[in-house]
């Protein structure tokens, strides 16, 4: 069963950092790309990143540019998203998501943005 | 960007009537080459992730109820539910992929009249 688990949100002040991380399990992690998601609270689904299964191949939405970070570990079946300067309005659910077309998604993870 | 736009906002419909959502791209999101339209949509209930339930624009992912549909091509496509269950209550997203960066139209949200 395919399974993706996000972690490592949480509250942080304007400026600060997080890293999150999606755990991947149930496919062959090293062969799909995959894709960080995110969506504010009440609001609708906001693409964010992309890397190709080698990293060969890094995208970002123009919102989080120069701010964010995306990687993989392979090895480990392991999705990252380093956030730097960190503005109110990153605040949203951030999901990861397998392969261009979203075909599995994790739960999700909280990252709130505030003083 | 390709900019997705879904009409209508919001939408209620009876039991076992049928719902139809729409979603506009501001470019044609065919690739002519393999005749595949780069479109997928999705359903989301409160609480809950995303879940893919049609992707090339028409072909169902495995486990959806095949009251779900979708149809079009180069910029206009649908998504329709033939027989609204209660359980089809949720917010539906179109997304292109056929950019390097992929977006989504803004949402319906579907609801029981």
């Amino acid at each position: 069963e395919v399974q993706l688990v996000e972690s490592g949100g949480g509250l942080v002040k304007p400026g600060g950092s997080l890293r999150l991380s999606c755990a991947a399990s149930g496919f062959t992690f090293s062969s799909y790309s995959m894709n960080w998601v995110r969506q504010a609270p009440g609001k609708g689904l906001e693409w964010v990143s992309s890397i190709s299964s080698s990293s060969s191949y890094i995208y970002y939405a123009d919102s989080v540019k120069g701010r964010f970070t995306i990687s993989r570990d392979n090895a480990k079946n392991s999705l990252y998203l380093q956030m730097n300067s960190l503005r109110v309005d990153d605040t949203a659910v951030y999901y990861c998501a397998r392969n261009k077309r979203g075909d599995y998604w994790g739960q999700g993870t909280l990252v709130t943005v505030s003083s | 960007d390709i900019v997705m736009t879904q009409f209508p906002d919001s939408l209620a419909v009876s039991l076992g009537e049928r719902a139809t959502i729409n979603c506009k791209s501001s470019q044609s999101v065919l690739h002519s080459s393999i005749n595949n339209n780069y479109l997928a949509w999705y359903q989301q209930k409160p609480g809950q992730p995303p879940k893919l339930l049609i992707y090339w624009a028409s072909t169902r992912q495995s486990g959806v109820p095949d009251r779900f549909s979708g149809s079009g091509s180069g910029t206009d496509f649908t998504l329709t539910i033939s027989s609204l269950q209660a359980e089809d209550v949720a917010d539906y997203y179109c997304l292109q992929y056929y950019s390097i960066y992929p977006t989504f139209g803004q949402g319906t949200k579907v609801e029981i009249k």
